[in-house]
C-alpha cells in the first residue's frame, strides 16, 4: 500500500478558481515537502514544512501541516494557466535518518 | 540556489549493457541523492551519496545493481547495470542544501532528469 496517500489524482479547474491537493500519511512526517512537476522542465521544489501547524505562502500557493504532521494540503488560490503540471508531495518519515517517499502526483489542469 | 546538471539527458540502450549517468552541481553540497521515477509511479529514492562514504541504498537497490560514486562535493555518478525493460525510467538526482539562521530550512535542488529507455 501506498505510504503517502496524495488526493486527487488529477484536477481540472476554471481559471480564477481555487483548489486544494491532500497529502496524508500513516506515518510521522518529519519534514514534508511539495513539489511541481512540468513536462521538459523537471521537477522544481515549492516548500517544506517541518513542524505541526506550520503554514507556508509563496505566490498564490499555500501548504499547511496538520498539528499531528500526518496530513498537508496545499492550496492555490486563483488558479492560473501557469499553475498546471504535476504536483507531488514528499515527506521523510525516518527518525534521525533519511528516509523519503513519495506521493503519485496530482495532474492539475486549469482551463482558460 | 544550487544549480544541477545531468548528462545525459535521454538514452535508448539495450538489453544487457551499462549506463553511466553524471550529475553536476555548481556549488559544494553534502548530501546527494538519486532518484528513479518509473511510468506510472511515484519517485522513488535510489540511494543516498555522501562525498567520502559508501552510498546508503533503500530497500530494493543494491549496489550491484546501481554503483554509485561520489569523488567530491560537487559530482556523483549512477550506473545501472545489466539493463533490463524494466530499468526503463526518468532517472533523477537532487541535492539538498541547509540554511541556518532564523527560521533556517532545508530544500532541496533537482537535476533535470535522464530519461532511460531499454529495449
Amino acid at each position: 500500500s501506498q505510504e503517502l496517500e496524495q488526493s486527487p489524482q488529477s484536477l481540472i479547474v476554471q481559471e480564477g478558481k481555487n483548489l486544494t491537493i491532500n497529502c496524508t500519511s500513516s506515518k510521522t512526517l518529519y519534514g514534508l515537502y511539495w513539489y511541481k512537476q512540468k513536462y521538459g522542465e523537471g521537477l522544481i521544489f515549492l516548500m517544506m514544512l517541518q513542524k505541526g501547524g506550520e503554514e507556508k505562502s509563496h505566490e498564490k500557493i499555500t501548504a499547511k501541516l496538520d498539528e499531528k504532521k500526518q496530513q498537508s494540503s496545499l492550496h492555490i488560490t486563483a488558479s492560473q494557466p501557469s499553475h498546471a503540471g504535476i504536483y507531488l508531495c514528499g515527506a521523510d518519515i525516518g527518525s534521525g535518518t533519511y528516509k523519503y517517499i513519495f506521493g503519485t502526483g496530482t495532474r492539475l489542469k486549469v482551463l482558460a | 540556489s544550487a544549480v544541477i546538471s545531468q548528462k545525459p539527458s535521454r538514452d535508448i540502450c539495450q538489453r544487457g549493457t551499462s549506463l553511466t549517468i553524471q550529475c553536476q552541481v555548481d556549488s559544494q553540497v553534502t548530501m546527494m541523492f538519486w532518484y528513479r521515477q518509473q511510468p506510472g509511479q511515484s519517485l522513488t529514492l535510489i540511494a543516498t551519496a555522501n562525498q567520502g562514504s559508501e552510498a546508503t541504498y533503500e530497500s530494493g537497490f543494491v549496489i550491484d545493481k546501481f554503483p554509485i560514486s561520489r569523488p567530491n562535493l560537487t559530482f556523483s555518478t549512477l550506473t545501472v547495470s545489466n539493463m533490463s525493460p524494466e530499468d526503463s525510467s526518468i532517472y533523477l538526482c537532487s541535492v539538498e542544501e541547509a540554511y541556518f539562521g532564523t527560521g533556517g530550512s532545508d530544500e532541496q535542488f533537482f537535476g533535470p532528469g535522464t530519461r532511460l529507455t531499454v529495449l
